[in-house]
């Protein structure tokens, strides 16, 4: 079954330093991959998404992510943290007729 | 609607009761999901339907968990007897085709004292 690895459950960094969020998917066959992003008492947002056209995948308020088979990864990066960054991200994973698998999330807080 | 809605936003509820959570998807998406998520855990599959049938109810914790989606438009999981292991965001989303970007409401915050 798929499965979704986020490393770290809380990032801490400061503003301007760079955002690294770390996911892996477990699946041999690439799957379509997304960074969600919950702010408080809010619904998950879509950040960006992979769908097997470009590797470097550009999304919204300055995140991207790369897709790496080799390493069965999807890391979200931001080169400039901005305080109204800090909030949970989500990594999640669809297969085909799978359901949408989530990691159990990063929480990002960015220090002034 | 302009967005996925849930209602309630907030529920508390004794042991035992039932309770039903509703949710609003985007007009005209085909496809809706239910998802648990339990605090400091990523949201869990329960359900979905494409229109009114229901897909794939793999999710669902045990026979005290339904939901429906009569017309292919509103939703209700329905929790029977609950227990407090049940406390949790119940979230919904929906998109306008299976597999296609999904959209998330606000989710409904449930306790089970």
């Amino acid at each position: 079954a798929q499965s979704v690895t986020q490393l770290g459950s809380h990032v801490s960094v400061s503003e301007g330093a760079l955002v690294l969020l770390r996911c892996n998917y477990s699946s041999s066959v690439p799957p379509y991959l997304f960074w969600y992003v919950q702010y408080p008492n809010q619904g998950l947002q879509l950040l960006l998404k992979y769908t097997s056209a470009a590797t470097l995948v550009k999304g919204i308020n300055g995140f991207e992510a790369e897709f790496k088979k080799s390493e069965t990864s999807f890391h979200l990066t931001k080169p400039s943290a901005h305080m109204s960054d800090a909030a949970e991200y989500f990594c999640a994973a669809y297969s085909g007729n799978t359901p949408l698998v989530f990691g159990k999330g990063t929480r990002l807080s960015v220090i002034a | 609607g302009a967005g996925v809605s849930q209602s309630p936003r907030y529920k508390v509820t004794k042991r035992g009761q039932d309770v039903a959570l509703r949710c609003d998807p985007i007009s005209g998406h085909v496809s809706l999901y239910w998802y648990r998520q339990a605090l400091g855990q990523g949201p869990e599959f329960l359900t979905y339907f494409n229109y009114e049938a229901q897909q794939d109810k793999s999710g669902l914790p045990n026979d005290r968990f339904s939901a429906e989606r009569p017309e292919g438009s509103i939703s209700t999981l329905t929790i029977q007897r609950t227990e407090q292991r049940d406390s949790a965001m119940y979230r919904c989303a929906s998109s306008f085709a299976q597999g296609a970007e999904q959209f998330f409401g606000p989710g409904t915050r449930l306790t089970v004292l």
